[in-house]
């Protein structure tokens, strides 16, 4: 099972928006909207963010933001802020013989 | 409050097993599955497998078949995971998460990490 692919970093002003991207197949974020995206900070665990392509876990602001198109789900995180910045990865299910699976990564930097 | 508390770092030689504890409160453990995933240096996230704590049924990842085995004591909330045959790759930071891909597919608490090193 190859790793969903995101760009290897994205940035932007405090204030600013940024939208990252998380590109699979058929077989996963095509065919499941079982998408979900983690932050990790530095020699911290992920957190979840997102979860189900569009649901926030309890405790997570709501300037953060999921969706899905055809095979590429987004995540958006908008007034950014200092402590957004991070790196984030999506996942997605990708059926009962393979599970599922984690993309490359994306490094958030807050200018 | 939910936590995942997982064992200590190890050091391994290659060709030795690790076998990685994480034990569960504030919820009941039967309840949720367990994943695994691990982080080399530097590297992302890579889903290993996952267990249901109510009837220990697993499901693992395909570059990991025959080398790794996930297990739980249901009478201690604890979950296992066991790497045999190590390498030098399989160093890395191993973390237990609750949840499963095929549940709705989210690892919504994680424990803090156990480093795993694998060094001649």
């Amino acid at each position: 099972q190859s790793a969903l692919t995101q760009p290897p970093s994205a940035s932007g002003s405090p204030g600013q928006s940024v939208t990252i991207s998380c590109t699979g197949t058929s077989s996963d974020v095509g065919g499941y909207n079982y998408v979900s995206w983690y932050q990790q900070h530095p020699g911290k665990a992920p957190k979840l963010m997102i979860y189900e392509v569009t649901k926030r876990p309890s405790g997570v602001p709501d300037r953060f933001s999921g969706s899905k198109s055809g095979n590429t789900a987004s995540l958006t995180v908008s007034g950014l802020q200092a402590e957004d910045e991070a790196d984030y990865y999506c996942s997605s299910y990708a059926g009962s013989k393979n599970g599922g699976v984690f993309g490359t990564g994306t490094k958030v930097t807050v200018l | 409050q939910v936590q995942l508390v997982q064992s200590g770092a190890e050091v391994k030689k290659p060709g030795a097993s690790v076998k990685v504890s994480c034990e569960a409160s504030g919820y009941t453990f039967i309840s949720h599955a367990i994943s695994w995933v691990r982080q080399a240096p530097g590297q992302g996230l890579e889903w290993m497998g996952w267990i249901s704590t109510y009837n220990g049924n697993t499901n693992y990842a395909q570059n990991l078949q025959g080398r790794v085995t996930m297990t739980t004591d249901t009478s201690t909330n604890t979950a296992y995971m066991e790497l045999r045959s190590l390498r030098s790759d399989d160093t890395a930071v191993y973390y237990c998460a609750r949840g499963a891909f095929a549940g709705n597919g989210a690892f919504d608490y994680w424990g803090q990490g156990t480093l795993v090193t694998v060094s001649s």
